[in-house]
């Protein structure tokens, strides 16, 4: 079974000033996807970002980008130029390529808090 | 935001009694998911849905049953709930495509008195 582990509980950040998020799995996959979410205070899970693993490009969303380095199996997440609505819970979520197994493994989650 | 409606939001139960929580869809997606979130655990899959009635087990389904009678309907079953069960519960859906990312509904708050 695969692992993802996020090692930093928790996180303060000011406004406007940029933040990086860890994750690291373990998984004998070679095909996979990776996906960050985030979950503020309203309780929503909400989809921050997706990477295949197949591709090299580490994707991008507006301020949200991430470095994936897939030998290593780590899978950070970059939030620039932070802003306030960023203050959530992020989690890591992995998921096998493989037909009828699309379920997603997540981490523990960060708790990221943006100060004004 | 996708088309995801849980019902309830919040129920609070003594043990030893049958709960459902409902998830309803509106996007005709084909796969639907059951999640619980615990403190210092994320979210683990409870069951999973492929289709009218085909579902499967997840990581954690001990005490838990599903069934999907119709596309947009996935319900969740504590036969007899126990303290161990007062968690958060979230219903995700995905699009029938492979590898698209979950879409999760607003979360039913469950506690076992």
């Amino acid at each position: 079974a695969q692992k993802i582990t996020q090692t930093q509980p928790g996180m303060f950040v000011q406004e406007k000033e940029a933040v990086t998020l860890d994750c690291t799995y373990d998984t004998s996959e070679n095909n996979y996807y990776l996906f960050w979410y985030k979950q503020p205070p309203s309780r929503q899970m909400i989809l921050v970002i997706r990477q295949e693993a197949y591709k090299q490009q580490n994707a991008t969303e507006n301020r949200f980008s991430v470095n994936f380095q897939k030998a290593a199996k780590s899978f950070s997440l970059k939030i620039s130029d932070s802003q306030l609505g960023d203050t959530a819970m992020y989690f890591c979520a992995f998921m096998k390529q493989e037909v009828r197994n699309e379920k997603l493994t997540f981490g523990t989650g960060t708790r990221l808090t943006i100060i004004p | 935001d996708a088309g995801i409606t849980q019902s309830p939001r919040h129920k609070v139960t003594e043990t030893g009694t049958p709960v459902t929580l409902r998830c309803h869809q509106t996007e005709n997606h084909r796969y639907m998911y059951w999640y619980r979130q615990d403190p210092g655990h994320g979210l683990r899959l409870i069951h999973y849905s492929y289709g009218v009635k085909d579902t499967d087990k997840g990581e954690v389904s001990d005490g838990y049953s599903v069934s999907r009678s119709k596309t947009e309907d996935f319900l969740l079953t504590l036969e007899s709930a126990t303290s161990s069960q007062t968690s958060v519960y979230f219903c995700a859906i995905s699009e029938s495509d492979r590898y698209q990312p979950q879409h999760f509904g607003d979360g039913t708050r469950l506690s076992i008195l």
